[in-house]
């Protein structure tokens, strides 16, 4: 199908554990975001991608580490959860106005 | 620093009524301005997107506006339904300098409408 996915849409995990969310997308849009959502905050961007094996630094991207060896998928890699990062996160892709994915919740206990 | 402040945080309204949300916002130069819609448990979803030289737009039921003087926009929902329950996100396009393109997003308005 095309469009925009997320996975898992759901994790636990404990603290110091490596997690790592999936984002794919079918558009073949060059520019792909990953933001986090927490009441109280806007959407903050944490790391961005203009094309495969460019990507950028965000609003909070302490914590966090990303790669794009594929136009199509970019990786979210939490390398030590700690609880702070307990939070919804979207990915998007962007050729112009950006399309978001459904996000994926992460509890980090 | 540039921000977006939305007004007000929530808001409940019945079925059939209008509404408006209203967005600040100090980001300049910008480059454009969107209203997204937002679904519980889902990602937003793009509304309307006016550059700097528009005043309205429309997509429906909804319709923003634009004052890039007094640098605030509205979004207006007419005749509002049950599925307009939602949050409402006013984002700014920065245009300046090596940040061009960086999104700044507003907190949002929680919508519900009731029956």
């Amino acid at each position: 199908d095309a469009g925009i996915t997320q996975s898992p849409r759901y994790k636990i995990t404990e603290t110091g554990r490596q997690v790592t969310l999936m984002c794919h997308q079918t558009w073949s849009h060059s520019y792909m975001f990953w933001y986090r959502q927490d009441l109280g905050h806007g959407l903050r961007l944490i790391y961005y991608s203009a094309a495969a094996d460019i990507t950028d630094k965000g609003e909070v991207p302490d914590g966090y580490v990303v790669s794009r060896s594929k136009t199509e998928n970019f990786p979210l890699t939490l390398e030590s959860a700690t609880r702070s990062q307990t939070s919804v996160y979207f990915c998007a892709s962007s050729e112009g106005p950006q399309f978001f994915g459904p996000g994926t919740r992460l509890t980090v206990l | 620093k540039n921000q977006v402040e939305q007004s007000p945080q929530s808001l409940i309204i019945l079925e059939g009524k209008n509404c408006t949300l209203q967005c600040n916002y100090t980001v300049s130069p910008f480059s454009n301005l969107r209203w997204y819609k937002q679904d519980t448990g889902r990602g937003p979803v793009s509304l309307t997107i006016m550059t700097f030289s528009e005043n309205t737009k429309s997509n429906g039921r909804y319709t923003a506006t634009l004052d890039a003087d007094t640098k605030q926009s509205s979004l207006h929902i007419t005749a509002s339904q049950l599925s307009d329950s939602a949050s409402y996100i006013c984002v700014v396009i920065y245009a300046g300098g090596t940040s061009y393109g960086k999104l700044t997003f507003g907190q949002g308005t929680i919508l519900t409408v009731h029956p």
